[in-house]
């Protein structure tokens, strides 16, 4: 099985870099999936991790570490849309999802 | 475009009244999921179809169905809707390849409430 930690809730300010940690423990690990919910919208991809290191692109990174089964997801100059939920998720095909980190961006 | 269409956005049903959400998906993707979200939680895959092959969760209550009667159209039936039903319905496909180019592409989501 899988079971995945991240925080609750962040807060931070337009223009602030907020890091996202994620925690994992699973019985196999194939990949590891970043994805940002709006409120009342359908998940949507941001990044993928496979192999130890970071991953970057653009404003969002996505670093990844399977020895101690830690990731984090980067969010750098931050703007109002990117208030959301950031769902880390575990497998390949088939996925399990982390609760969700809300991020809360003020002016 | 290519995308994966959930109707409807929005489903009104009384409880114990039977009810069915439907997926649609131009990506001609192999895999097509559904998920139950309710608020705040992480999304809980109810099953998911490897083309034909139909794989239930074993936590999946048995009030929950599902048909793929082809390749785009996948529909999730909800048999005896109860209280704890009333959730966010996600479908999504993706290839059944795995690794970076496997990501999962969501629906818009149906939300369905229960009276």
């Amino acid at each position: 099985g899988q079971n995945i930690d991240q925080p609750t809730e962040m807060t931070a300010t337009e223009g602030a870099i907020v890091q996202i940690n994620c925690t994992y423990q699973t019985s196999g690990f194939n990949g590891l999936f970043w994805y940002q919910q709006h409120a009342g919208e359908a998940p949507t991809f941001l990044s993928y991790n496979v192999l130890d290191g970071l991953e970057e692109k653009g404003r969002f990174s996505s670093f990844l570490s399977r020895s101690k089964g830690y990731s984090y997801l980067l969010l750098k100059e931050l703007q109002m849309k990117d208030s959301a939920s950031y769902l880390c998720a575990v497998g390949d095909y088939k996925l399990s999802f982390g609760a969700g980190t809300t991020v809360t961006v003020r002016a | 475009d290519a995308m994966v269409i959930q109707n409807p956005r929005y489903q009104v049903t009384q409880f114990g009244k039977p009810v069915t959400l439907s997926c649609s998906q131009t990506l001609n993707h192999n895999v097509m999921y559904w998920y139950q979200q309710k608020s705040s939680q992480a999304p809980k895959l109810l099953f998911h179809y490897y083309d034909k092959d139909f794989n239930n969760e074993a936590d999946t209550p048995d009030n929950f169905q599902s048909r793929r009667p082809n390749t785009s159209f996948c529909f999730l039936d909800i048999r005896s809707p109860g209280l704890g039903d009333a959730a966010m319905y996600l479908c999504a496909t993706s290839s059944g390849a795995g690794g970076p180019t496997d990501t999962q592409y969501f629906g818009p989501g149906t939300r369905l409430t229960v009276l």
